[in-house]
């Protein structure tokens, strides 16, 4: 069994100010983590992914994340937000490539001028 | 890299009426797709994963009968909402598996709406 819980179902932040969005995970297995952006009537666009190699993960558009075991999260970080980052994001995980993904609630991201 | 094509992006029909949504693996053979269903302002759900050459397999809760599900090739999944009604409305994604660094790789979304 599997799941994932993200912390606030909105943050805001002003432009040019970190981001942090936070992602916990439980799985039986060692997870395979995901963070996906969507785009209003847009579908999911894959930020970033973790698959037990490296656990600072970089993916597009200058987000990270970092997977650590000891506390089970996988949570999103820029240094620097901009307009365009505002979007609604999805932490996923999944035990296996090929297997479904259990999505979390999404956080919605607001960037302030 | 891998590209899924889904269409229609937005459909508008009336109650009643059946919408099928059609999912495509453009560059590479999709063994898997999954498809989900997102209420306004929620996350996604998954309704049922689709296997080429074999029934659905749904999800709890997840009508069989009013959501058809058909994999009949390595690059194409069909998802029909049959006799179709206003709490059907929703945004519905595909997804598959392989093909990139992804792992999965997802569709534009559908935006369903019954009048």
């Amino acid at each position: 069994a599997q799941s994932v819980t993200q912390l606030g179902s909105h943050v805001s932040v002003s432009e040019g100010a970190l981001v942090l969005l936070r992602c916990n995970y439980s799985s039986s297995v060692p997870p395979y983590l995901f963070w996906y952006v969507q785009y209003p009537n847009q579908g999911l666009q894959l930020l970033l992914k973790y698959t037990s190699a490296a656990t600072l993960v970089k993916g597009i558009n200058g987000f990270e994340a970092e997977f650590k075991k000891s506390e089970t999260s996988f949570h999103l970080t820029k240094p620097s937000a901009h307009m365009s980052d505002a979007a609604e994001y999805f932490c996923a995980v999944s035990g296996n490539a090929g297997n479904m993904l259990t999505f979390g609630g999404g956080t919605r991201l607001m960037v302030k001028p | 890299g891998a590209v899924v094509s889904q269409h229609p992006s937005r459909v508008i029909c009336k109650s009643g009426t059946s919408v099928k949504i059609e999912c495509r693996s453009l560059d590479f053979q999709a063994t898997t797709m999954f498809w989900y269903r997102q209420f306004p302002k929620q996350s996604l759900m998954l309704m049922a994963t689709s296997n080429e050459g074999s029934k659905a397999t749904y999800e709890q809760g997840v009508e069989k009968d009013k959501f058809l599900i058909n994999h009949a090739s390595l690059t194409l999944s069909t998802l029909t909402v049959t006799s179709a009604h206003p709490e059907d409305s929703s945004f519905y994604i595909c997804s598959a598996e392989g093909g990139t660094l992804s792992g999965y790789t997802f569709g534009s979304g559908t935006r369903l709406t019954v009048v």
